[in-house]
């Protein structure tokens, strides 16, 4: 079936720059996007999400990015902090009958580096 | 609100044992879901309910895998008889609808089966 996937497992940054994290998607159907980050020991949390008749939006320090003609997903965080180290999810939620399921990604590391 | 709380955080049993796992779900939502997060797997979804009814449960891996959803406010997830590879943290997660909007995750249940 189709899954969403990560292009980068691991992202290291130093603190005060901006992190940019990537996600593709296959599933062409699906019309609502999350991002979530998990920190260790705890769930994910909902960071910022965008539905499929938008391109971008923006939160406090993170902006989520669309690309629905190549199917891409990306997450920015403006002035990385240490506070920002945690796993980060993109989830796809599909369209009709299966779009109660989120699909998750494998998940992208981000460490800061002070 | 408290969130969606979990109990317990953490479970060690013995192969073969009973395990019932329980969540709370925030007050108002009418969607619920069981997730399971491995490292090998990621975040899978075992089963969905939508007011109380079992909607998919095609994520459960086997029959020792059982739920249940007595009421709005409390849901559990029991594997009789555990085994070592049932070793994950399983999230329960609800949403104000089933339909295009975030899941707010709990703290999870650490199970340890040795």
């Amino acid at each position: 079936g189709e899954s969403v996937g990560l292009h980068l497992p691991t992202l290291s940054v130093q603190e005060g720059d901006n992190s940019i994290i990537n996600c593709a998607y296959s599933n062409s159907a699906s019309d609502y996007f999350i991002w979530y980050k998990q920190e260790s020991g705890k769930g994910p949390q909902f960071i910022i999400d965008i539905r499929s008749n938008m391109d971008k939006r923006q939160g406090q320090r993170v902006t989520v990015l669309l690309n629905k003609t190549v199917k891409h997903l990306s997450l920015q965080i403006a002035a990385t902090q240490p506070g920002d180290s945690a796993v980060y999810f993109c989830a796809e939620n599909g369209a009709g009958a299966g779009s109660y399921q989120l699909t998750f990604g494998k998940g992208t590391k981000l460490s800061v580096i002070p | 609100d408290a969130g969606v709380i979990q109990s317990p955080r953490h479970e060690v049993t013995e192969m073969g044992q009973e395990v019932t796992l329980r969540c709370k779900p925030i007050s108002g939502h009418n969607s619920l879901f069981w997730y399971r997060q491995t490292m090998m797997r990621g975040l899978e979804l075992l089963i969905y309910f939508n007011n109380n009814v079992p909607i998919d449960d095609s994520g459960m891996p086997e029959d020792r895998f059982s739920a249940k959803m007595p009421n709005a406010s409390f849901s559990t997830l029991k594997i009789q008889p555990s085994e070592p590879r049932d070793s994950a943290v399983y999230f329960c997660a609800s949403s104000l609808t089933s339909w295009n909007t975030e899941a707010f995750f709990g703290q999870g249940t650490r199970l340890t089966v040795v």
